[in-house]
């Protein structure tokens, strides 16, 4: 069965820390994502990355950058955390070519900045 | 600029009804649209999905409607049942040309299903 593993369920982290989040996959998916959930907002697109070494910016990308050495494990940095990351952060992957509406996702990282 | 928009935040339901869920968007290079329900503390569900040039696609319980001059989509759920109480997320995408193609999500919608 599919299955994506977010490292941490619950993470408090101070302001101006650095704040890794991992991902990984065990589906050999060629395609990783990052997105983050706020109430009133959704979910919404930070960075994505479709090969090893690749990346890519979503919607959201300031504050934020991403790193795929190997293709199983997507990480999130958080370079200077901000109270205003706080948030639920989600990662999804999916094979490439992307078989349509096959973005399968962790159960999210609940991250809070102090 | 919300491109993908769920205007109800909440819907209640009776048991054995119909859900219907509605969404609008705006950008008109989506091409493929998805519904994801999400429980509490778990991560989004692949539900049901829709390519532009269908106007339906069924599966099941769920019935997912596409009117494109209308840039609307909705999502019925036939006959609804109490472990669909859920939010429920619509998400839209279009083929960029690259190796992935990221997903638009609406605010979602929380549906509870009266016994």
């Amino acid at each position: 069965d599919v299955k994506v593993t977010q490292s941490s369920r619950y993470l408090v982290k101070r302001t101006g820390e650095k704040v890794f989040l991992e991902c990984v996959q065990d589906m050999d998916h060629e395609n990783m994502f990052w997105y983050r959930q706020d109430p009133g907002l959704g979910l919404r697109l930070i960075y994505f990355s479709y090969d090893v070494k690749m990346k890519e910016k979503g919607d959201i990308p300031e504050g934020y950058s991403v790193s795929r050495e190997k293709k199983e494990r997507f990480s999130l940095i958080l370079e200077s955390a901000s109270t205003n990351q706080t948030s639920m952060y989600l990662c999804a992957s999916s094979l490439r070519p992307q078989r349509r509406g096959a973005q399968h996702f962790g159960d999210g990282t609940r991250l809070s900045i102090l | 600029d919300q491109q993908v928009k769920q205007n109800s935040p909440s819907l209640s339901v009776q048991e054995g009804r119909i859900s219907i869920l509605n969404c609008d968007y705006t950008n008109s290079m989506f091409d493929y649209f998805l519904w994801y329900k999400k429980y509490p503390a778990e991560g989004p569900t692949f539900l049901i999905s829709i390519s532009s040039i269908k106007d339906k696609n069924e599966d099941g319980r769920f019935t997912v409607f596409l009117n494109k001059s209308a840039k609307h989509l909705s999502l019925h759920i036939v006959p609804s049942q109490p472990g669909d109480s859920a939010v429920y997320f619509c998400a839209a995408t279009f083929y960029s040309g690259g190796g992935a193609d990221g997903l638009t999500f609406g605010k979602g919608t929380h549906l509870i299903i009266q016994p």
